[in-house]
């Protein structure tokens, strides 16, 4: 079965960079899009980052997502960051029959 | 502004049914796969069941073993799913989402409703 694999945390301190990685256990990441999805604490998740690289409109430029084909992850960068950002991001992406696949989630401390 | 608003969740004994509905607006409907999506209680995001735009292809988590059943209505920009033999183990929000990406032909940018709770107890 096709699994994402999350760090479970990352914290770094307002202003910075942070990467959060999304690591495919099996085929290739590159097969099919992935998708990034921000969840704050008592909220429903919000798309950020789809079709790997694309931003919803009213997303700011400051999240960003690469496809690594050499290590078969994804990543979510999200620079100058804002306390705002602190949240549940969880990776999404489709096995080899169309099923949806989610990682299990990052949670993102900013401090 | 796209809406996604589900309705139906509530408190259910174990064994016993709900059926969840999703009413979708600003958004063409008709044109989306459709996805259910839950998380339990503290827990991550878990994939339920998926539907294509015109109901032809239609899919579920191994792990609901049969119990679940997935439908919509294009002419109401509705929807569903049936719950039956309900678990404790069910218990979790409930999230209509249309999911990010192309899949099947079909190609969304990412839409999530608000959830409703489903509650599986005696």
């Amino acid at each position: 079965n096709f699994m994402l694999t999350q760090p479970h945390s990352v914290s770094e301190s307002p202003g910075k960079t942070v990467t959060i990685s999304c690591t495919g256990s099996s085929g290739s990441i590159a097969s099919n899009y992935v998708q990034w999805y921000q969840q704050r604490p008592g909220s429903a998740p919000t798309t950020v980052i789809y079709e790997d690289n694309q931003r919803p409109s009213g997303v700011p430029d400051r999240f960003s997502g690469s496809i690594d084909r050499s290590s078969n992850s994804a990543s979510l960068t999200i620079s100058g960051l804002k306390t705002e950002d602190e949240a549940d991001y969880y990776c999404q992406s489709y096995d080899s029959t169309n099923h949806p696949v989610f990682g299990g989630g990052t949670q993102l401390t900013v401090l | 502004e796209v809406q996604l608003v589900e309705s139906g969740g509530g408190l259910v004994k174990p064994g016993g049914s709900l059926r969840l509905s999703c009413a979708a607006s600003a958004f063409t409907f008709s044109s989306y796969r459709m996805t259910w999506v839950r998380q339990a209680p503290g827990k991550g995001l878990e994939w339920v069941s998926s539907i294509s735009s015109g109901s032809h292809y239609i899919y579920y988590a191994d792990s609901l073993q049969g119990r679940y059943t997935i439908s919509r209505d294009n002419a109401k920009n509705s929807l569903y799913l049936q719950m039956n033999s309900l678990r404790v183990e069910d218990t979790a929000v409930y999230y209509c989402a249309s999911l990010g990406g192309c899949i099947g032909g079909s190609c969304s940018p990412g839409y999530w409703g608000q959830g409703t709770l489903v509650t599986v107890s005696s």
